[in-house]
């Protein structure tokens, strides 16, 4: 059971956008920045998205971050086959069992 | 560019300790808001957060973990190292070493990873 929720799955055609959300709570997202990591199988997780919404260099800006209150949305437009992959939202919770925490990813598929 | 390259015994017998080395390259290890860490993914599953050292020698680990964990850092080696006592098959996963960026008011992410390494608990 992960500490932040995000949907199993998602999918979408080519070229269309998709979004994926990440929820918490005011110890955890509600308190602290939403970073988003890319995962292909057999992979390590790639950085995509830090500090909610800032890309790091390389990162096209197909990507996007947002965050409100206590849930976190990556948003990747313009979907390629490519783009097929795991997506994991993490942050640091505050709370008493103070840690790193991610969400359980999401798998991605570009119809 | 910061590289991360774990490596490490990829079968550990049940009650023993898992070992993992993580070589840092190419970056200061010992650089202002960057922490060294480790995550473990279960296989097929999501992404667990063990632990962070600085380079000064300070670590904070998971405290679902913190019983059975040990992080130390060799700034001279340019190695960080994970230590896991009384594994079972559920510590089975594969390891990550990562460089993490923190600092107070909540900044935390992971942007350099290592390829990750698989251990497997089993007699």
């Amino acid at each position: 059971q992960s500490v932040l929720t995000q949907p199993p799955s998602v999918s979408a055609a080519p070229g269309q956008k998709v979004t994926i959300s990440c929820s918490g709570s005011s110890s955890n997202i509600g308190n602290n920045y939403v970073s988003w990591y890319q995962q292909f199988p057999g992979t390590a997780p790639k950085l995509l998205i830090y500090d909610n919404n800032k890309r790091p260099s390389g990162i096209p800006d197909r990507f996007s971050g947002s965050k409100s209150g206590t849930s976190a949305t990556l948003g990747i437009t313009g979907l390629q086959t490519g783009d097929e992959a795991d997506y994991y939202c993490g942050t640091w919770d505050s709370s008493l069992s103070a840690g790193g925490v991610f969400g359980g990813g999401t798998k991605l598929t570009v119809l | 560019q910061v590289q991360l390259q774990e490596s490490g015994p990829g079968l550990v017998k049940p009650s023993q300790t898992l070992s993992l080395t993580c070589t840092v390259s190419g970056g200061s290890i010992s650089s202002g808001n960057y922490y060294w860490s480790w995550i473990r993914q279960h296989p097929g599953k999501g992404l667990e957060w063990i632990g962070y050292i600085y380079y000064s020698g300070r670590t904070y680990n998971n405290p679902s973990l913190e019983s059975r964990i040990t992080i130390s850092v060799d700034t001279s080696k340019r190695q960080l190292s994970l230590k896991l006592n009384s594994v079972t098959a559920a510590d089975t996963a594969v390891y990550y070493c990562a460089r993490l960026y923190s600092k107070a008011g909540g900044w935390f992410y992971f942007d350099y990873w290592g390829q990750g390494t698989l251990v497997t608990v089993s007699s």
